[in-house]
């Protein structure tokens, strides 16, 4: 079964650039599957952040952008700011159509 | 806009039997795909499984002798049964919506939280 791993967390301060892997096995995201992004504020329901490796729903800030290579995919969140603290889980499957999250990784605004 | 509602009993014993119910407004349950997911506090999110409008499903496969759903198209419900649960069932369920071409969550429920408790 495909699993996918996260960075339990990552930080920095307003305003910088950071980044969140998600690494599959060949038998998942590894193969032609895309991966998918959902943020999760404190206390709410999460939400796609972008979807299909790199695309964003509308009304996703550009802040936000996607990219896959191989096995792995990642989230890249530019100008970070306050409101951007939460989980963020990275999404995929496999060839039965069973769905993958990630651990997830929390993201601290310093 | 296509809304999810969770309901439910909020306290399950344990060997008893999990049962939630999702309504959708805003939106037709047919042609579509619905799942539940969990999430134990402080913890990650599980894919349970889905259910398609004609009844069809598909489970994660360590909780596959457990799991039931059903839908009832013209009730716009759809539901989960999770038999013989235990303390390690307890989580918020959320129902959700399924995006059958991208494979992606694109309308989940507020959840609910059921604990599995004597």
């Amino acid at each position: 079964q495909s699993v996918l791993t996260q960075p339990p967390s990552v930080s920095g301060a307003p305003g910088q650039r950071v980044t969140i892997s998600c690494t599959g096995t060949s038998s998942g995201i590894g193969a032609t599957y895309d991966v998918h992004w959902y943020q999760q504020l404190p206390g709410t329901a999460p939400k796609l952040l972008i979807y299909g490796n790199n695309r964003r729903p509308s009304g996703v800030p550009d802040r936000f952008s996607g990219s896959k290579s191989g096995t792995s995919a990642s989230l890249a969140i530019a100008g970070l700011q306050a409101e951007d603290e939460g989980d963020y889980y990275c999404q995929s499957f496999d060839s039965r159509l069973i769905f993958v999250f990630g651990a997830g990784t929390k993201v601290t605004v310093l | 806009q296509v809304q999810l509602q969770e309901s439910g009993p909020g306290l399950v014993k344990p060997s008893e039997t999990l049962s939630l119910t999702c309504t959708v407004s805003g939106g037709s349950i047919s042609r579509y795909y619905w799942s539940w997911i969990r999430q134990p506090a402080g913890k990650g999110l599980e894919w349970i499984g889905r259910i398609y409008s004609s009844g069809a499903t598909n489970y994660k496969p360590s909780l596959r002798s457990r799991v039931t759903m059903s839908v009832d198209t013209s009730k716009n419900q759809f539901s989960l049964k999770l038999t013989s649960v235990t303390a390690a069932d307890t989580a918020v369920y959320y129902c959700a919506r399924e995006d059958g071409e991208q494979w992606l969550v694109d309308f989940w429920g507020q959840g609910t939280l059921v604990t599995v408790s004597s």
